[in-house]
């Protein structure tokens, strides 16, 4: 089955530190989704990546599609204590249906 | 607010009871999809309907685990004999149909099972 690395699993920074992040997979996805998770709410979108090799930015955000389809990354610049919360990547396959999850890494940002 | 919705937001049950939640879509989006999510796990996906069809199921959605799009526009998920295992937040998306299917999320209705 598909296995889907993200890390780090937590981050703990001062504000106006930059932060990175990213996902490994063992498979070749489509598309590439980064979301954010605050506690008891639903994830909400950041940044969509459909192209591999392509690189988007969403105000501070960054998030690059690998080139090889199995990887991408994401970048906070500057953050700030309401970047906390849960940041998932969750790319998707063949399929129009479901996406897959990574673990999540949780960042914690202090002032 | 043209969100995705989700009715009950939280839910407490007896362990063997059946329960029911609901999903109200984007408006105009054909897309729906289920997730289920445990503590300190990313969602894992549940199903999808296109419009009334229920194209994809997990192998979690066991023989307790029913779910309805009957008009193509809202959706209910229903566990029957729940069981403690079942609690998790339960999360519903949409997205339109295209190569761009981006999917947007609800805020989750919270079951817990005494």
């Amino acid at each position: 089955g598909q296995q889907l690395n993200q890390s780090p699993q937590s981050m703990f920074i001062q504000e106006g530190e930059d932060v990175s992040m990213n996902c490994t997979s063992s498979s070749i996805f489509n598309t590439w989704l980064w979301y954010k998770q605050d506690p008891g709410e639903g994830p909400v979108l950041l940044i969509a990546l459909y192209k591999a090799g392509e690189l988007t930015s969403n105000g501070r955000l960054t998030a690059q599609f690998g080139i090889t389809r199995k990887d991408s990354f994401l970048n906070i610049s500057a953050s700030i204590p309401s970047d906390v919360g849960i940041y998932f990547c969750a790319p998707r396959g063949t399929s129009y249906g479901k996406l897959t999850f990574g673990q999540g890494t949780i960042l914690t940002v202090h002032p | 607010d043209t969100g995705v919705s989700q009715d009950p937001r939280h839910k407490i049950t007896k362990r063997g009871q059946n329960v029911t939640f609901r999903c109200d879509p984007i408006s105009e989006h054909n897309r729906l999809y289920w997730y289920r999510q445990t503590l300190g796990q990313g969602p894992e996906f549940l199903t999808y309907f296109q419009n009334e069809a229920q194209l994809e199921k997990s192998r979690l959605l066991s023989d307790r685990f029913s779910a309805e799009r009957p008009k193509g526009s809202f959706s209910t998920l229903e566990i029957q004999r729940t069981e403690q295992g079942d609690s998790a937040m339960y999360l519903c998306a949409s997205s339109p149909v295209g190569y761009t299917d981006t999917q947007y999320f609800g805020p989750g209705t919270r079951l817990t099972v005494l």
